[in-house]
């Protein structure tokens, strides 16, 4: 049974970029789409975009657009999520699950946006 | 896009008690609706998808109802480990969109 294993921590400076990557361990992706969902603290879950490996397509909220970047690498079972012009409001924690509805998710990513 | 809205925002039931989640799609989702379980600093934890099959491993007192646009998630009798926040997901059109969420807590 596939698992998602995300990258570590990251600390941040105001109008920089963050890469995030999930790897599936166990198993693939395909067929089916990565999504990236994120959760600032104490609120709820904010679906942000997604990734379908074997269409190589990638489709993001609107809220994002422009600044969010889906990609995967089919070699390694790796999805990465690459957010730019970071703000403050962006500290969050940032999750990968697979497929539509969504399981298996990822540990989550805690993403500090501080100078 | 479609809103989900859940209610209510908070639930306070006893253990071994019966809890009533409701969402409601702002149009028709068909039965495109899952249900999440997150406890504090964990990810969130699918326990019904298809508004009424539960994922692997979820226990039979979890159980899903509904569709178009008005969805339950019943528990039958809480356990202690039940205590948690629970959101609704649609994913019959995309962007997916969550509820805000309810929590459950020990009355």
């Amino acid at each position: 049974q596939v698992q998602l294993v995300q990258s570590g921590a990251e600390l941040k400076k105001p109008g920089s970029s963050v890469k995030v990557s999930c790897k599936a361990s166990g198993g693939t992706f395909s067929p089916y789409s990565i999504s990236w969902v994120r959760q600032a603290p104490g609120q709820g879950l904010e679906w942000m975009g997604r990734i379908i490996p074997i269409l190589d397509i990638a489709d993001y909220a609107q809220k994002f657009q422009g600044r969010l970047t889906i990609t995967e690498d089919k070699s390694t079972s790796t999805a990465y999520m690459e957010l730019s012009s970071l703000r403050s409001d962006d500290t969050a924690v940032y999750y990968c699950a697979k497929g539509d509805w969504l399981a298996p998710w990822g540990q989550g990513t805690l993403v500090t946006v501080s100078s | 896009e479609i809103v989900m809205t859940q209610s209510p925002a908070t639930l306070s039931v006893s253990p071994g008690e019966r809890a009533t989640l409701s969402c409601r799609a702002s149009q028709s989702i068909t039965s495109n609706l899952a249900w999440y379980q997150q406890k504090s600093g964990q990810a969130p934890r699918l326990l019904i998808y298809g508004a009424s099959t539960r994922a692997t491993g979820i226990p039979a007192r979890f159980s899903g109802s509904g569709s178009a646009t008005e969805f339950t998630l019943t528990i039958s009798s809480l356990q202690s480990e039940d205590f948690a926040v629970y959101y609704c997901q649609q994913y019959n059109k995309w962007p997916l969109t969550f509820g805000g969420g309810t929590k459950v807590e020990i009355k």
